[in-house]
């Protein structure tokens, strides 16, 4: 299992210039959700999906646009880049146990720089 | 979901036990105690979780008091690796509104020392 992967690692950004960050996880989990984490801070849910085909937004959500065509596999995409989207980009992902959710698992992040 | 207090850095010595504490006093009956680490520049990772009960895997143990207003996350002999921004977070089930959100506060930077 590769657990969570997160294409690319690193990225640098014109102001307004476009991209998509992917994040694809193997463990067949519902629930795939998209941080954002600025230095000296903790992590900001950006978007988050509770299954195929769903998106919602999370404490963050402005600028960013995400899609959940496949299970698998969920996108954040930057439709016009800000320097204030300078940040490292986590995904991770959980599945529900008893109703419960428990452990999520983490990607290695991309880190992305906006000039 | 309930909001976490820990204290910003603490030392331990390497083969000593590593103590950290987290105050949580507004949780509810429904939420359980989780505790994730950070180390440098890696995604988080997930350490353990309790509802009342102290737990223990492989990696930690988990003490919760009686009233549930605090805990402690014990790592009984810290090794060098075990350096990383520890976070405690307080969360709802998956019925509730909380749809499985982690809220990550500053946490506690834990250095471990030869």
């Amino acid at each position: 299992n590769a657990g969570v992967t997160q294409t690319p690692k690193f990225r640098v950004l014109k102001t307004g210039q476009s991209m998509t960050l992917l994040c694809a996880q193997d463990m067949n989990h519902e629930y795939m959700y998209w941080y954002r984490q600025d230095p000296g801070m903790g992590l900001r849910l950006i978007h988050y999906s509770v299954g195929e085909g769903t998106t919602a937004k999370g404490e963050v959500p402005d600028g960013y646009n995400v899609s959940r065509l496949k299970k698998q596999n969920f996108l954040l995409g930057l439709e016009s880049a800000a320097p204030s989207q300078t940040s490292v980009y986590f995904c991770a992902s959980t599945r529900p146990l008893d109703g419960q959710l428990y452990e999520q698992y983490f990607g290695p992040g991309t880190r992305l720089t906006v000039t | 979901d309930a909001k976490t207090t820990q204290p910003t850095s603490m030392d331990c010595a390497e083969g000593r036990a590593a103590n950290l504490p987290c105050n949580h006093s507004t949780i509810s009956g429904n939420e359980y105690v989780y505790w994730y680490r950070q180390i440098h520049s890696q995604g988080p990772q997930y350490i353990i979780h309790g509802l009342k009960n102290n737990e223990t895997n492989e990696m930690a143990s988990l003490i919760i008091t009686e009233d549930r207003k605090s805990s402690t996350l014990i790592l009984p002999h810290a090794t060098l690796r075990d350096t990383a921004v520890y976070y405690c977070i307080v969360r709802g089930n998956a019925g509730g509104t909380s749809y499985g959100k982690l809220t990550f506060g500053q946490g506690t930077i834990l250095t471990v020392h030869p």
